[in-house]
């Protein structure tokens, strides 16, 4: 069966500090991949998708970046973490769309707060 | 345009009764249309999905959902709430055309009062 992971669970970070999440799934070939932010009162934004390995997609403008090394990792980075970044990142994966659309599964995020 | 509207921000039941969370989309095409729920400070877990199959969809947890198109509607329901039904609930829909994307709802927090 297939399994998503993300990690760190939880991560403190000070304003102006790299940072680094990273995704893994198993059990499945050329998943879709999403990154998503949650930030307080509930709703989720979709930051990045990819379809293939080095193919991002940005969705919002933004001080954050993602890449996509190998087939099933995905990976959320900064090079400098503004107050604004705190929030739950979630990691998410889907089949490609092949007839009808295709769920996501999540991974169980990390929350992160800058300090 | 597209969107997905969750029509309560918080629903609160006694353990026992039923449960109704209700969503509503606008669209112009066919849609994909899922139910996640999510527990505090965890992911997003796939309650059940509706893809033009059958309208009245069972999902996990003895929670079910009918997709009445005439209505565009999608409202998620359970005959008996268990104090573990607790959480945040998202309605969340996508179309054929948007590439594998989801357009969420906003959330309905579930109380369950024991």
């Amino acid at each position: 069966s297939q399994t998503i992971h993300q990690w760190p669970a939880t991560l403190v970070q000070p304003v102006g500090s790299p940072l680094s999440l990273e995704c893994t799934v198993e059990g499945t070939s050329n998943p879709n991949l999403y990154w998503y932010r949650q930030a307080a009162g509930r709703g989720l934004q979709l930051l990045f998708y990819s379809v293939g390995i080095g193919q991002i997609s940005s969705e919002v403008p933004q001080n954050l970046s993602a890449s996509r090394p190998q087939d099933r990792q995905f990976i959320l980075s900064s090079k400098k973490l503004l107050l604004s970044d705190s929030g739950f990142y979630l990691c998410a994966w889907s089949i490609p769309p092949g007839g009808r659309n295709q769920p996501q599964h999540f991974g169980d995020g990390t929350r992160l707060s800058i300090l | 345009a597209q969107s997905v509207t969750q029509l309560d921000s918080h629903v609160s039941v006694s353990e026992g009764t039923p449960v109704l969370l209700r969503c509503n989309y606008s669209s112009s095409y066919s849609p994909s249309l899922f139910w996640y729920v999510q527990h505090p400070n965890k992911g997003l877990q796939l309650l059940l999905k509706y893809t033009s199959a059958a309208t009245l969809v069972k999902g996990i947890n003895g929670f079910e959902a009918e997709f009445k198109k005439s209505e565009t509607s999608f409202h998620l329901t359970k005959p008996s709430a268990h104090m573990s039904d607790a959480a945040e609930y998202f309605c969340v829909v996508t179309f054929y055309n948007q590439g594998g994307k989801l357009i969420f709802g906003q959330g309905t927090e579930l109380s369950v009062k024991p």
